[in-house]
């Protein structure tokens, strides 16, 4: 199973609040765990990423919590600022079974995220 | 460096009109993807290569088809456009098969009438 399930798919959050927005998924198979930021007209940057035998990273202002045997992830957004509307994205990458192939990344649905003053 | 690089930004086709989405990344990387996102749907992979001569279909690559003869080059190319190809189209690179971080380009914005 390659499905990454995201959400909410939008979320209003008033400024200096915390945004979480929250992923799950099936394939145990997925070894890392990025998520992406993407602002209007934009495409997708890395934002921050995890391995799954690491439970939380922190990065400034964002942080990733991962649950192994829930096989769920989730990005913490702290004192967030306008600067921070965007889509987010998670995604999971799952090594390739071959010499051959190359790592594919799987996304989430995305959540529009807006912050209000 | 410019990174990854689309054109064009905006393209209307009509129905049964076939083009080629230019993609070119300056970084001398090896892998290069592309995908198609639409609204609630997220990103999805439509063809990927890993190297130049060697392509290989993603999740959805009916409809398109791909090349790549220079390591810096990958155009998507559409062929005999149908309404369901109307999507925003993002290419990207990376470094190798052990990287995780993916360049995206701009993205073209299609729509097919």
């Amino acid at each position: 199973q390659q499905q990454v399930k995201q959400s909410p798919q939008s979320l209003i959050v008033q400024k200096g609040g915390i945004s979480i927005i929250n992923c799950a998924y099936e394939n145990t198979a997925f070894d890392y765990f990025p998520w992406y930021q993407q602002f209007p007209g934009k495409g997708p940057a890395l934002l921050i990423a995890i391995r799954p035998d690491v439970s939380e990273k922190k990065e400034g202002r964002f942080t990733i919590s991962f649950n192994k045997s829930a096989k769920q992830f989730s990005l913490h957004i702290m004192d967030s600022q306008p600067g921070d509307s965007a889509t987010y994205f998670c995604a999971a990458r799952r090594w390739a079974v071959s010499n051959f192939g190359n790592e594919k990344l799987t996304f989430g649905t995305g959540t529009r995220l807006t912050i209000i003053p | 460096n410019a990174g990854v690089t689309q054109t064009p930004k905006f393209r209307i086709l009509k129905i049964g009109q076939s083009m080629t989405l230019q993609c070119a990344q300056d970084m001398n990387h090896n892998y290069m993807y592309w995908y198609r996102q639409d609204p609630g749907m997220g990103l999805k992979l439509i063809y990927y290569s890993v190297g130049a001569g060697i392509t290989d279909k993603g999740e959805v690559p009916n409809g398109y088809n791909v090349s790549r003869s220079t390591t810096e080059d990958f155009p998507l190319r559409l062929e005999l456009a149908a309404p369901s190809q109307t999507s925003v189209y993002f290419c990207a690179s990376s470094w190798d098969r052990d990287s995780y971080e993916q360049y995206f380009g701009p993205g073209t914005r299609l729509t097919v009438t």
